[in-house]
This record gives C-alpha cells, structure tokens and sequence, in this order.
C-alpha cells in the first residue's frame, strides 16, 4: 500500500546535537511537507518542497534544514540552533494537482 | 493571511447523538478544504477533501460541506461511537505552493 513512513517514532536529542528525521513517501506525490505540532499551538509549517533539489522555508524554519534529493525522501534535521526543539514533528506529502494531504505518523522529539 | 478557527476547542457527547463541527476561515479564495482526524500520538487521517467547486462530501457517516462565501465548513457526525473520540482538524488551501492552513483542532469525547 501506498503511503508516507516516518522514523524513527521517538527521538530522544542530547544539547548541541543535531539530529535528523526521516521521511519516506511511495506515493508518487511531488510535493513534500514538514511540519511541528506543540500542544494548543496547531501545526505550523517548517519547510515544504514542491520539486526535487528545492525547497522554501516556512513560517518556523529558524534552527532546521532540509534536502530533497530523491522526488521520495525529504529528511529533516534539526539543529543546535533550534533552542526548543522538543515537539512532535510530523511530514506529509501532496499532488501539485491541489488533491489533498496524506500525512506520516509522526516523530515525536524530546530534547534529555 | 489566511485563518482558520475552530470553535469549541473540545466537545463531549453522550454515545448515539449526531454533531456538527464547525470550521471557519477568513479569506474565501481557497482551492479545497479537507479535514483530518488524529489520535493522541498519532499522525493525521484524510477523512474528506471538498474541492472549491463543490458544496459536499460524503464518507460512511461522516458528511462535510463548504460555503465559501461564508467562509464555513462543518462536519457532520451521525450516530456518534465512543470510537469516534479523537482531534478533528480542518485545513484550507489557498493561495500558492499548496501550503494548508491549520485550525487548532476540536477534541471530541463520545461517552459510552
């Protein structure tokens, strides 16, 4: 079946370390999204890419980045200079034919 | 800039009663609007896209409709279950890149 993987489920982060998400998709959908989810905030987006080897910032980028090297993968990694990384980050993927979401299950990030 | 609201932030209901969740946005020149369900921990579920050009959309007991010139969705729940306990979020598109706009969500408790 078609979908979106996300890994690992639980990630647990050392300060001054960078770690990097994963995202999977074998939907065949251009368009790749990340977003970070904090209790009572909603999502907001970090970044999103429309096409393989380029992607925009989005409303929260400061202290992430991205590659989207493979139209499937679009891995996120957070970095040192992210100061309160702790959240569920979850990656979704879409047409550019505007035919909706399909989103990950989630990673969610704690910062020990 | 488009916004999205979702009011009330959390309803409980006894088992068997139909509902309605309501879903409002600002700027009405959106592409499609689609509403997701999500378990605590868990990622997002496409459970209906409306497309612009559509009032509604129809999926088991669950039934979205959209009036762009009011800027208001809702979703409608027939016979409610306690397994229908979860986050229903809705999300406009509008705009260029495909980028959705979020709600913050309503938690829906169905009491057995």
């Amino acid at each position: 079946d078609g979908g979106i993987t996300q890994s690992p489920k639980y990630l647990f982060r050392k300060e001054g370390q960078n770690v990097t998400l994963s995202c999977e998709q074998n939907l065949n959908h251009d368009a790749m999204y990340w977003y970070r989810q904090d209790p009572g905030q909603g999502l907001r987006l970090i970044y999103y890419s429309q096409i393989v080897n380029d992607f925009q910032k989005g409303d929260i980028a400061e202290g992430y980045s991205v590659s989207r090297e493979k139209k499937e993968s679009f891995p996120l990694t957070v970095t040192s200079a992210q100061k309160n990384p702790t959240a569920f980050y979850l990656c979704a993927s879409s047409t550019t034919a505007r035919g909706g979401y399909t989103f990950g299950s989630g990673t969610r990030l704690t910062v020990v | 800039k488009q916004e999205v609201t979702q009011i009330p932030a959390a309803l409980s209901v006894p088992e068997g009663e139909n509902l309605v969740l309501n879903c409002s946005f600002t700027d009405s020149a959106i592409y499609n609007l689609q509403w997701f369900r999500q378990d605590p921990g868990k990622g997002l579920t496409s459970l209906l896209l409306i497309q612009s050009s559509q009032r509604e959309q129809t999926s088991g007991r669950l039934n979205a409709s959209l009036d762009k010139s009011s800027g208001r969705s809702t979703l409608y729940i027939a016979a409610s279950q306690p397994g229908d306990s979860a986050t229903y979020l809705c999300a406009a598109d509008t705009g260029a890149n495909s980028k959705l706009t979020f709600g913050k969500g309503i938690t829906l408790s169905v009491r057995p």
